[in-house]
């Protein structure tokens, strides 16, 4: 069954602590996107890649890394810089990076600070 | 930068109303794309308009794409439970067509 599988669903995070989100699809698309989402909120644009071992910052690129090492994985570190990392995360892909058509969203992951 | 805004933020409506969010781009779009986001779930693609003035349904919706493409709609006839959610509209980045903006979202309540 094709998709993207985010893990885990809920995240706890420590203070001083980073936290990695994982992200899988096997549908084969080249592009993958990392958005936020705070509560009642649009989405805003953490990073993004379109090819294997290349990514790009997008809007809110601070307190946040990533990796693009295989084609079907794109994880998100959460960094100890990030203040307010309190939020709903997803995770999207796409068939071409070039000029994105229609995105497929994973199910997200709920970080909270304890 | 880019900006994507959406009217209204919230709308509650009795089932068998009708509901329209409009969308407004600060940049001419190449292309428009709506999503739907039920609560507690993921964004859902629903449709993607390219041409100036195209208009397409899908059952209820009608998804309208402005001539000028900077603006957009999404209209619901009728609407039933099962349309609650928040609707987004979605661009190309003026800067680079690799990403998308997402509007500020329109939550839709429907009771019977």
């Amino acid at each position: 069954d094709g998709g993207i599988t985010q893990s885990p669903k809920y995240l706890f995070r420590k203070e001083g602590q980073n936290v990695t989100l994982s992200c899988e699809q096997n549908l084969n698309h080249d592009a993958m996107y990392w958005y936020r989402q705070d509560p009642g909120q649009g989405l805003r644009l953490i990073y993004y890649s379109q090819i294997v071992n290349d990514f790009q910052k997008g809007d809110i690129a601070e307190g946040y890394s990533v990796s693009r090492e295989k084609k079907e994985s794109f994880p998100l570190t959460v960094t100890s810089a990030q203040k307010n990392p309190t939020a709903f995360y997803l995770c999207a892909s796409s068939t071409t990076g070039g000029s994105v058509e229609k995105l497929f969203f994973g199910s997200g992951t709920q970080l909270s600070v304890l | 930068g880019q900006q994507v805004m959406q009217i209204p933020q919230y709308q509650h409506v009795q089932e068998g109303e009708d509901f329209t969010t409009y969308c407004n781009s600060s940049t001419t779009l190449s292309n428009i794309q709506w999503y739907k986001q039920r609560p507690g779930g993921h964004p859902v693609f629903l449709i993607q308009l390219v041409k100036s003035g195209e208009v397409k349904k899908q059952k209820r919706l009608t998804f309208q794409f402005g001539e000028a493409k900077k603006n957009s709609s999404l209209h619901i006839t009728a609407t039933q439970t099962t349309d609650v959610g928040t609707y987004f509209c979605a661009g190309p980045d003026t800067g680079t067509a690799s990403k998308l903006t997402f509007g500020t979202g329109t939550r839709l309540q429907v009771t019977l």
